[in-house]
């Protein structure tokens, strides 16, 4: 079955550690996202890639890292410099049809700070 | 900018009810709109999505249609079920906007059905 898979469902970051998310898509999408989603709000973007060996920072880039080495793959890296890591993390990946997109989502996972 | 607004949740409903989760935007060029469905502990799910005015996005009895002359995209279903419960989003995406294919969400509202 085709789809978004991120790994894992729940991570614990100690302080100062750097942490990563995994995310992989085999619906041979060009594009890939990172958001976050905090309690009661909506998702802010965090970085994208819209094709290989290309990204660009989002709205809340400050902290985070990413690296797009493989078309099906986007993993996110939550570094220590990213004082409130505490949040749902969620990959999306899209296609584009004409000039229309449509986003879909992964399962996301939950990063929780000891 | 572009922007999404949405009603304020949480909305709590008996089952069978009618649902209207209202939703207007702001937007340059041509918004492509969403609704996004969101389980406890779950990513986003796509629930429907209209791409041009006058558009209507339908799924699984729900229905929302595109009014440019209102800016607005409202969420409708005739007769709401418990597995209905969870958080609703709307979102735009304008391929004019300066960073591709960002999607601008709404706040999400929060639907209970209660049986």
């Amino acid at each position: 079955d085709g789809g978004i898979t991120q790994s894992p469902k729940y991570l614990f970051r100690k302080e100062g550690q750097n942490v990563t998310l995994s995310c992989e898509q085999n619906l041979n999408h060009d594009a890939m996202y990172w958001y976050r989603q905090d309690p009661g709000q909506g998702l802010r973007l965090i970085y994208y890639s819209q094709i290989v060996n290309d990204f660009q920072k989002g709205d809340i880039a400050e902290g985070y890292s990413v690296s797009r080495e493989k078309k099906e793959s986007f993993p996110l890296t939550v570094t220590s410099a990213q004082k409130n890591p505490t949040a749902f993390y969620l990959c999306a990946s899209s296609i584009r049809q004409g000039v229309q997109e449509t986003q879909y989502f992964g399962p996301g996972t939950r990063l929780l700070v000891l | 900018g572009n922007s999404v607004t949405q009603m304020e949740g949480p909305v709590t409903l008996s089952e069978e009810a009618f649902l209207t989760i209202n939703c207007t935007y702001t937007a340059t060029g041509y918004p492509s709109l969403f609704w996004y469905v969101q389980y406890p502990g779950e990513g986003l799910q796509l629930l429907l999505k209209a791409t041009k005015a006058d558009d209507k996005g339908s799924n699984k009895g729900f229905e929302a249609t595109y009014r440019k002359e209102t800016t607005s995209f409202h969420l409708e279903k005739g007769s709401v079920q418990v597995s209905d419960s969870a958080v609703y989003f709307c979102a735009l995406t304008s391929l004019f906007y300066n960073q591709g294919g960002k999607l601008i969400f709404g706040q999400g509202t929060e639907l209970s059905v209660k049986p």
